[in-house]
Order: C-alpha cells, then sequence, then structure tokens
C-alpha cells in the first residue's frame, strides 16, 4: 500500500518567515497531490492542490511543488501570520480509492 | 449548504456498548469515508465506499462496520466497544475517486470508559 511520510512533524517559525513541509511517497501511481490545513477541533480542509502534469502551483502565500521523479512534494508557504498556526496533511493519491494522510505536521507561527 | 454532517459530536461509552455515528452530505457525493485521529496523530482511513451499496476495508476496519444503503448516508457502527476506539472520528466525501477534494465533516469525539 501507499506509504506517506511527513517531515518536519513539528515547525515553528517567526511570524513573516517562511515554512516548507515536505512529503514522500512510495506510489509511483499517484497522479494528485493535495495538501490540507486541519485547526483545532474542526476537520482538514483543503488549501492547495497539485496534479501529476504540473511542476508548480501557487495561491497568493502558499505554493505546491512536485518532483514525481524522486516521489516528493512540498508545501510552501511565506509571509507567515499566526493564523497558518494549524496541522497540515499531505495526501497523495493515485489510482485506488483509498485517500491515505500524511502523519501530519504542527506549525506554529511565533509572533 | 449542510455539506458533511456528523452526529453525535460526542460521546461517551462503557467497554461492550454499540454505537453508530452518523454521516450524512447533501453533494451528491460518490465516495465517502470514515477516518479516526488519535491524539497527536494523523488520520487513518477505516473504511470507505464508492457509491450506495458498495464498501471497501481501510487501514484499521477491525471492530468497525459500515453500509451504504443511499448516496447520502454512511454510518459507522461500533458493534463491541473498547478503549482503544476512544478517538475523533471524521466523515469525509468526495465526488468521485478521482476528482480529488475531501469534503470533512467537524469531526465526533468518542470516549470509551
Amino acid at each position: 500500500g501507499e506509504n506517506v511520510e511527513q517531515h518536519p512533524s513539528t515547525l515553528s517559525v517567526q511570524e513573516g518567515d517562511s515554512a516548507v513541509i515536505k512529503c514522500t511517497y512510495s506510489d509511483s501511481a499517484s497522479n494528485y497531490f493535495p495538501w490540507y490545513k486541519q485547526e483545532l477541533g474542526k476537520g482538514p480542509q483543503l488549501i492547495i492542490d497539485i496534479r501529476s502534469n504540473v511542476g508548480e502551483k501557487k495561491d497568493q502565500r502558499i505554493a505546491v511543488t512536485l518532483n514525481k521523479t524522486a516521489k516528493h512534494f512540498s508545501l510552501h508557504i511565506t509571509e507567515t501570520q499566526p493564523e497558518d498556526s494549524a496541522v497540515y496533511f499531505c495526501a497523495p493519491q493515485g489510482g485506488t480509492y483509498k485517500y491515505i494522510f500524511g502523519t501530519g505536521t504542527r506549525l506554529k507561527v511565533l509572533a | 449548504n449542510a455539506g458533511v454532517t456528523q452526529t453525535p459530536k460526542f460521546q461517551v461509552l462503557k467497554t461492550g456498548q454499540s454505537m453508530t455515528l452518523q454521516c450524512a452530505q447533501d453533494m451528491n457525493h460518490e465516495y465517502m469515508s470514515w477516518y479516526r485521529q488519535d491524539p497527536g496523530m494523523g488520520l487513518r482511513l477505516i473504511h470507505y465506499s464508492v457509491g450506495a451499496g458498495i464498501t471497501d476495508q481501510g487501514e484499521v476496519p477491525n471492530g468497525y462496520n459500515v453500509s451504504r444503503s443511499t448516496t447520502e448516508d454512511f454510518p459507522l457502527r461500533l458493534l463491541s466497544a473498547a478503549p482503544s476506539q476512544t478517538s475523533v472520528y471524521f466523515c469525509a466525501s468526495s465526488g468521485g475517486w478521482n476528482t480529488g477534494e475531501l469534503f470533512f465533516g467537524e469531526g465526533s469525539r468518542l470516549t470509551v470508559l
């Protein structure tokens, strides 16, 4: 089955700095690469995604980059703000019906 | 739009009791799934369904049953609750297995004493 790892597991940054979270996967059939944000007491919510025919996608302060050869993709958050503090999950998806999530990264933005 | 609705939000059970966590979505989504999230851990897939009448096991199916009699509803049943099933449970749905985005409910916090 799919093996999904995220690094780091926790990340603390100063407000205004950048944060990068990396997701490594094992299933070479993966073709959809989303990132979810989970705020305290809530369900995860999609913040950005990318498909395998694209190398990078940006949406204001967040971006996702994909390296299919190396089987990893990364979430980039620039100019971090306190409201970016949350747990972030990757969930690469391939040719199966199983959405398997990474172990999560707790981001703390220090004011 | 309600999206994905889970009930109850909180539940306390005694070991050996049974209960059903309800999940309903109003987006006409084919795909529905249940996850559990333990403290400090990620989301682990319990069961999923790709349409009415079709269900399959995820990563951690033992101790849980599901059924999908309608497109809208996907209940999760605990037949004999154990303390190891203390967790937060999330239901999620998607328009199709290759559509991408999962829409999550707000979660159901279950404690088994």
